[in-house]
């Protein structure tokens, strides 16, 4: 089983609030990646980090951001969140030299309200 | 990357193999074949990978043809918790520059009781 943890599982909120997804993992991977899901679609990347104080933007705009202070965490942040931003949010991590073998976290039904 | 190609759904009897296509007939030498599947509201799991060779886990198989434009994934006894979206996807290498995975829509299994 994966060590890669989200939280919340659920979270409803209003228009407006500031959120943070957390997102851990617990086996020392470098690279760490946000995936944004909508229901029956594509999984599209929005955020990426290859090691600590390292963060990139993916291929799909995003208006959150993320941070990589330690290793093993790997938040995103919504300053205001709005409806369009209700999706479902997917965490993943891999180490360097073991390909595209990924390990995703159950990921964050976010809905704004 | 090599685009993929894969049917958007498919039925399989309990028990039964499975065998999953995916096209991909613009890749590469040095590109592999990754696949991965996603349960309902789970994040993706990675299956396995290969690159010309046929490979098998505890997971599935992967027969990957002569001429890499093509390969199926074979779940030997498929099961009712096999019953998921499976993505096949083309990355270049190892730790490319761009690591990133880009997934499809995939191919919705449904496995028939």
């Amino acid at each position: 089983e994966a060590d890669i943890y989200q939280t919340p599982r659920y979270l409803v909120i209003g228009t407006g609030k500031k959120i943070t997804l957390e997102c851990s993992q617990t086996m020392g991977h470098d690279k760490m990646y946000w995936y944004q899901q909508d229901p029956g679609m594509e999984l599209h990347l929005i955020h990426y980090s290859y090691g600590v104080n390292s963060t990139e933007k993916g291929d799909l705009s995003s208006e959150s951001t993320v941070s990589r202070i330690r290793t093993e965490h790997f938040p995103l942040t919504l300053e205001s969140a709005r409806p369009s931003h209700t999706s479902q949010y997917l965490c993943a991590s891999r180490i360097t030299g073991e390909g595209e073998k990924l390990f995703f976290g159950s990921g964050t039904q976010l809905s704004v309200l | 990357d090599a685009k993929t190609t894969q049917p958007p759904s498919m039925d399989c009897a309990e028990g039964r193999a499975a065998n999953l296509p995916c096209n991909h007939s613009t890749i590469s030498g040095n590109e592999y074949v990754y696949w991965y599947r996603q349960i309902h509201s789970q994040g993706p799991q990675y299956i396995i990978h290969g690159l010309k060779n046929n490979e098998t886990n505890e997971m599935a198989s992967l027969i990957i043809t002569e001429d890499r434009k093509s390969s199926t994934l074979i779940l030997p006894h498929a099961t009712l918790r096999d019953t998921a979206v499976y993505y096949c996807i083309v990355r270049v290498g190892h730790g490319g520059a761009t690591n990133k995975l880009i997934f499809g829509t995939g191919t919705l299994l449904a496995v028939q009781p």
